[in-house]
């Protein structure tokens, strides 16, 4: 069966730090992965998704990058933070190209102080 | 563009009761529609979709979803309320783009679950 990773759990940095998240995920191939913001413990904003091994969709313009170095491996990164960066951010995958629903990882929690 | 409104913040509703939490859609073709459910902090669970065939779409948990496409709604349905229940719902419609399967999310409705 396929499972989603993401770690840390729980993260706090301060302002201008850097920052990397990382999602996996096991059991499938050749997945779309996606990033999603939660702000308030309500909203989901789409960061960005791949299609593919170093392929890279921006949602919107913002303070983050990522990055798909392998098939199943998604990395969320900033070079500074803002305290506008703090929130739930969540990982997700789904079946290329299909119409099977979008499967989440557990979630960092970032705070940045 | 493809979206979803979840009209109610909140909805409260007692055990063992019927509840509902509600969903409207706005798709250009055909709506591929999701149901979502989050418990604190933790990561979203798939509850059920709607592709297409019988209006009626029976899910995880117990739950169902009823496609009204005269209404554009989506509503979730459960016939017997648990407090177990209780956490935050997410409707979500399918955008195709560029090859990706993405999708957009509704604002969530809390669903409060009371002996």
């Amino acid at each position: 069966s396929q499972t989603i990773h993401q770690w840390p759990a729980t993260l706090v940095q301060p302002v201008g730090s850097p920052l990397s998240l990382e999602c996996t995920v096991e059991g499938t191939s050749n997945p779309n992965l996606y990033w999603y913001r939660q702000a308030a413990g309500r909203g989901l904003q789409l960061l960005f998704y791949s299609v593919g091994i170093g392929q890279i969709s921006s949602e919107v313009p913002q303070n983050l990058s990522a990055s798909r170095p392998q098939d199943r491996q998604f990395i969320l990164s900033s070079k500074k933070l803002l305290l506008s960066d703090s929130g739930f951010y969540l990982c997700a995958w789904s079946v290329l190209l299909g119409f099977d629903e979008q499967y989440f990882g557990p979630g960092t929690r970032l705070t940045v102080t | 563009a493809q979206s979803v409104a979840q009209p109610e913040d909140q909805v409260n509703v007692a055990e063992g009761n019927p509840l509902t939490v509600k969903c409207t859609y706005s798709v250009s073709g055909n709506p591929y529609l999701f149901w979502y459910v989050q418990y604190p902090n933790r990561g979203l669970q798939f509850l059920l979709k709607y592709i297409t065939g019988d209006n009626l779409v029976k899910g995880s948990y117990g739950f169902e979803a009823e496609f009204n496409k005269s209404q554009t709604s989506f509503h979730l349905k459960k016939p017997s309320a648990l407090v177990s229940d209780s956490a935050l719902y997410f409707c979500a419609v399918r955008h195709f783009t560029g090859g990706g399967n993405k999708l957009t999310f509704g604002t969530g409705t809390q669903l409060k679950v009371e002996l």
